[in-house]
């Protein structure tokens, strides 16, 4: 089977670092990748990772272990506008379609 | 690029009626994806297709429902019979043929079985 962990929800303040893990198992594996979803709205890419390490978009990075099927989104300066529901997923293998499997979600409540 | 774009935004039908939705993904994207999302869980995969080619379908997308992409562009999902557990939102991605590229989600449709 395939499934994917994170917390269900993390709380914290304006201006802070919070970060999101995500630990899988999959039985194909292409990459993760991750999404915000504001309530109501469309899941929009943040980030992607196909290789171990950190991928660093503005106040967004992302970080992969494939050996320890591991990764996490760490969100630097919070702000208001960042309280939504952060999703992992798991790319299965292109030539298998590519489909994402999505973890259940981080509803992410940043505080003034 | 305009966007992956979904029609209607909600649908609100009685328990036996059919149900289709369009989802336009972006121009030249050759992959177009279904998933559908209840509330409080990540979107679920139910097909996927290379430009008209349905090539994978999820377990849980029963005989009741049925997925096109006539002509490699938009495509349209319709469920037959509604049931009270279809009660979901049906969200479409489109993504470039190339591994590395990410999916693209529209605003989804919210269906409301009565």
């Amino acid at each position: 089977g395939q499934s994917l962990e994170q917390p269900s929800e993390v709380t914290a303040v304006e201006g802070a670092i919070v970060q999101i893990n995500c630990t899988y198992q999959t039985s194909g594996f292409y990459g993760l990748s991750w999404y915000q979803q504001h309530d109501g709205g469309a899941p929009t890419f943040l980030s992607y990772n196909g290789l171990d390490g950190l991928e660093e978009t503005g106040r967004f990075s992302s970080f992969l272990s494939r050996s320890d099927s591991y990764g996490y989104l760490l969100l630097q300066e919070l702000q208001m506008k960042d309280s939504a529901s952060y999703f992992c997923a798991v790319r299965a293998p292109y030539n298998q379609g590519g489909k994402l499997i999505f973890g259940q979600g981080t509803e992410l409540s940043v505080k003034p | 690029d305009t966007g992956v774009s979904q029609d209607p935004r909600h649908k609100i039908t009685k328990r036996g009626q059919n149900v289709t939705f369009r989802c336009d993904p972006i121009s030249e994207h050759n992959r177009l994806y279904w998933y559908r999302q209840t509330l409080g869980q990540g979107p679920e995969f139910l097909t996927y297709f290379q430009n008209e080619a349905q090539l994978e379908k999820s377990r849980l997308l029963s005989d009741r429902f049925s997925a096109e992409r006539p002509k490699g562009s938009f495509s349209t999902l319709e469920i037959q019979r509604t049931e009270q557990g279809d009660s979901a939102m049906y969200l479409c991605a489109s993504s470039p043929d190339r591994g590395d590229q990410p999916q693209h989600f529209g605003d989804g449709t919210r269906l409301s079985i009565l």
